[in-house]
């Protein structure tokens, strides 16, 4: 079974509105840390958002939120007031237990923010 | 700071031949991996160190490929006999290691890497 998942390969959205990017995951483990990063079409990697499985409260930085929702194995990307340059592909990643090895990303989607 | 640096950029090989990446890490980061990433795809994990510990190879998908890291910095990913389906960006990230699972991981900006 795939450790992420994400089933939006190409989103678009309007300029100035909000946009939500799904992740799920598996895990039996019950520590867990699910990470969100953007990749530019130059390639960087660039970290957005963290949320570990026991913060009770959803992770928010600037314009970027985690709806983190434990049961549902859900970790959904919020991004409100969408800028052109929010265009970009999105990875959602999972790094299991309090020091696990491997990070596993999902696929990605590729958002891209309509004038 | 200085982060992630990755070297070369682009590296273009003809088929059979051996390549060498390198990784420099963010310093202090105890944690290294490896990915790699073909075209409009995700991240295909490749090998993790942490520390003085044995590495994490699992995802190294044949025994051409080989990473060493030296002195707990320094990474080299190593593709002998290169095939045209190892054409992709090699990507090295390093992170702190916190008891609460949280270090977030700093990417390089990869090496584009092209079999011919």
């Amino acid at each position: 079974a795939q450790k992420i998942t994400q089933t939006q390969p190409g989103m678009f959205v309007q300029e100035k509105e909000a946009v939500t990017l799904d992740c799920t995951y598996d895990t039996s483990d019950q520590s867990y840390g699910l990470f969100w990063y953007k990749q530019p079409s130059s390639g960087e990697m660039i970290f957005l958002i963290y949320q570990g499985s026991y913060d009770e409260q959803n992770a928010t930085e600037g314009r970027y939120s985690l709806n983190f929702q434990k049961a549902r194995k859900s970790a959904n990307l919020v991004i409100s007031a969408s800028q052109l340059g929010d265009s970009a592909m999105y990875f959602c990643a999972m790094r299991e237990g309090n020091t696990g090895n491997q990070f596993y990303f999902g696929t990605g989607t590729s958002l891209t923010v309509i004038p | 700071g200085a982060g992630v640096s990755q070297s070369p950029s682009n590296k273009v090989t003809e088929k059979g031949k051996d390549v060498e990446l390198r990784c420099d890490p963010i310093s202090g980061h105890t944690a290294l991996y490896w990915y790699r990433q073909s075209l409009g795809q995700g991240l295909e994990f490749l090998i993790y160190f942490q520390g003085n510990s044995a590495p994490d190879k699992s995802g190294l998908p044949s025994d051409r490929f080989s990473a060493e890291r030296t002195g707990g910095s320094v990474s080299t990913l190593t593709i002998q006999r290169t095939q045209q389906e190892d054409s992709a960006v090699y990507l090295c990230a390093s992170s702190l290691v916190l008891s609460s699972g949280g270090a977030k991981q700093y990417f390089g900006p990869g090496t584009r890497l092209t079999v011919t």
